[in-house]
């Protein structure tokens, strides 16, 4: 078991430019989220999916896209990086909610 | 406005010695808590939960209580040891199919 896994770790940007985090787990899950972490903010939460095809928002969706066309992955979308964007992502997984969720290791985006 | 609060930025504990944590909440709506610890470069970790039905939960040296009627739960870890030196977040949950993160306490455990 993999676990739930995010790529790339690292990543910087240029303001205006678009991409993908990746983030799969292999535990079979339905319920997939996304967290950004920033300084004396704690976790909050963007985007979230209760299973496949179903998605919503967060606390600070915006900026960001979501879809999830499988149950394994759940990818988040940046369509125009901006510099407030600038901080570390974590996807999570569970069973369902609110079972316990298990995070992944991170990406640190820095979008100058 | 933040729903979860976490008004301890930083705790220092000896080794041997009780840590307590605590977060405060807002919503009476929320029914499901939990305490996560997160290690620097890493994601965070599952620790111990609690749901609204009860007041104390233990596993091991790791003790939730939680005070409905005032809104307050609290991490209590007994005994302390450096390991345990990381940053805990606590977390609630509710119907909405939606956890909402404290900004966390950064706890140190002196040898």
């Amino acid at each position: 078991n993999a676990g739930v896994t995010q790529t790339p770790k690292f990543q910087v940007l240029k303001t205006g430019q678009s991409m993908t985090l990746q983030c799969a787990q292999d535990m079979n899950h339905e319920y997939m989220s996304w967290y950004r972490q920033d300084p004396g903010m704690g976790l909050r939460l963007i985007h979230y999916s209760v299973g496949a095809g179903i998605t919503d928002q967060g606390e600070v969706p915006n900026g960001y896209n979501v879809s999830r066309s499988t149950t394994e992955d759940f990818p988040l979308r940046l369509l125009s990086a901006a510099p407030s964007q600038t901080s570390v992502y974590f996807c999570a997984s569970s069973y369902s909610f609110p079972d316990t969720q298990y995070f992944g290791p991170g990406t640190r985006l820095t979008v100058l | 406005d933040q729903q979860v609060k976490q008004n301890s930025p930083s705790l220092s504990v000896q080794e041997g010695r009780i840590s307590i944590l605590n977060c405060d909440y807002t919503n009476s709506m929320f029914d499901y808590f939990l305490w996560y610890k997160k290690y620097p470069a890493e994601g965070p970790t599952f620790l111990i939960s609690i749901s609204s039905i009860k007041d104390k939960n233990e596993d091991g040296r790791f003790t939730v209580f939680l005070n409905k009627s005032a809104k307050h739960l609290s991490l209590h870890i007994v005994p302390s040891q450096p390991g345990d030196s990381a940053v805990y977040f606590c977390a609630a949950g509710g119907t909405g199919n939606q956890f909402y993160f404290g900004t966390g306490t950064s706890l140190t455990v002196i040898p």
